[in-house]
């Protein structure tokens, strides 16, 4: 079984600021995937960011970076020079490779409030 | 073209009702989900299929009961409706849930905001 945990449920920055939304995990799978969705409060899941338990490098996609610690079983969010459209509850998921390991497990959400 | 589709986006409805939401996806993916989202904004995993075999079954009410009439398509229906099922509930889609790499990214559709009153 996979397990996240979002320990901000809310968060604020200053406009083109960077902020970092924390997420840790626990799973017993040797090797797994870790995800970041944005829900903006129009409601939609849009896809952020992919980092693969074996991938050697933290991934990166334009204002989105992951700081992967495997050691400490973490996966931060890193979003650079904040807008005010970055406002959202943002979801750290897992999905394990395991028999069974079928769905994302999702945690649950930091909301980010950028401040102008 | 809308890759992940569900109709309808909001449902209002009294307690006892039966109701439906559909999704429908043209992505050509093999899996296909029914999360639920609750006021508190956690997403719970309830069904999906995979090529019309049901391959996760959580522990739900048996009055929601989800059916694949093939693999583009996924539907819940939802008997004797409660208070507490009111919820936003998201269909999704990935390529293939049977693969054994972790990287199966989920597309969502737009959800379905169910009011029971």
């Amino acid at each position: 079984a996979q397990k996240i945990t979002q320990t901000q449920p809310g968060m604020f920055v200053q406009e083109k600021e960077a902020v970092t939304l924390d997420c840790t995990y626990d799973t017993s799978d040797p090797s797994y995937g870790l995800f970041w969705y944005k829900q903006p409060s129009s409601g939609e899941m849009i896809f952020l960011i992919y980092q693969g338990s074996y991938d050697q490098q933290n991934a990166t996609e334009g204002r989105y970076s992951l700081n992967f610690q495997k050691a400490r079983k973490s996966a931060n969010l890193v979003i650079s020079a904040s807008q005010l459209g970055d406002s959202a509850m943002y979801f750290c998921a897992m999905r394990g490779s395991g028999a069974g390991s079928y769905q994302l497990t999702f945690g649950k959400g930091t909301k980010l409030s950028v401040i102008p | 073209d809308t890759a992940v589709s569900q109709t309808p986006k909001y449902l209002v409805t009294q307690m006892g009702n039966d109701k439906s939401i559909k999704c429908e996806q043209n992505l050509g993916h093999d899996t296909m989900y029914w999360y639920k989202q609750d006021s508190k904004k956690f997403l719970k995993i309830m069904f999906s299929y995979n090529n019309k075999e049901l391959i996760i079954n959580e522990t739900v009410p048996n009055r929601f009961s989800p059916k694949s009439p093939d693999k583009a398509h996924l539907n819940l229906h939802i008997n004797s409706l409660e208070l507490g099922d009111s919820a936003v509930y998201f269909c999704a889609s990935s390529q293939n849930a049977r693969t054994p790499l972790g990287n199966e990214k989920l597309f969502f559709g737009s959800g379905t905001q169910l009011s029971v009153l």
